[in-house]
């Protein structure tokens, strides 16, 4: 299997921008959760669906953020404006929902507002 | 929720000595205990779980102990080599869903 595939790797971009990342899970898991890491915050939990179903999202911090999943093999997490503050790497993450499986993280993508 | 507190935030030690990283959790209806291990600027990597019907696990030259009655749980590596050389993540997961909480993460230096 590929693994948990996002897109960009690396973005930088000047604030007020919109910026999309973008997540493929593992096949056949159900369950997508959104990370944010940073030296300061660590590494906290988003938002994360279960069947395409947005599930917990008390972790976005503000209405610039939003996250879709539109199908089972797909997830955007979208900032809009774009702020420094939101600098940081962000991972996707997948795994089966049931019995609590380990959860597979993807590469990242390394945001730089400017 | 849950919260998860991770000690130490950094750890140095000689290669081939061991190293111990401890956490504990809030919420007693956790039951799923991951540790994760991240090389600078990769992905967290999933090194080791416990379950909470289970009390200790051991993978080669890791083991992870977990005291349901105090609410803690601790990961031993033993040997260190330099490739052990990371920020180890303790989480976990309680009977609110799928959700983990992760600690705040520890540095590990081995020194040759």
């Amino acid at each position: 299997d590929a693994g948990v595939i996002q897109s960009p790797r690396h973005e930088v971009t000047e604030m007020g921008q919109e910026v999309t990342l973008r997540c493929k899970p593992i096949s056949g898991h159900n369950s997508l959760f959104w990370y944010r890491q940073t030296m300061m915050r660590g590494l906290e939990l988003l938002i994360y669906f279960n069947n395409n179903v947005p599930i917990d999202d008390s972790g976005m911090p503000e209405d610039r953020f939003s996250a879709k999943m539109p199908n089972a093999s797909f997830s955007t997490l979208k900032i809009q404006p774009s702020e420094p503050r939101d600098s940081a790497v962000y991972f996707c993450a997948s795994n089966p929902e049931a019995g609590h499986q380990p959860q597979h993280f993807g590469d990242g993508t390394r945001l730089s507002i400017l | 929720g849950e919260n998860v507190e991770q000690h130490p935030s950094t750890l140095s030690v000689q290669e081939g000595d061991s190293a111990v990283i401890k956490c504990t959790y809030s919420d007693s209806a956790s039951n799923y205990f991951p540790w994760y291990k991240q090389e600078l600027g990769k992905r967290p990597q999933l090194i080791i779980d416990i379950r909470s019907n289970v009390g200790e696990k051991k993978d080669q030259r890791i083991a992870v102990t977990l005291n349901k009655t105090a609410k803690h749980f601790s990961l031993h590596i033993t040997e260190t080599q330099p490739e052990d050389s990371a920020v180890y993540f303790c989480a976990a997961s309680g009977a609110a869903g799928n959700k983990l909480t992760f600690g705040g993460g520890t540095r590990v230096l081995v020194k040759p």
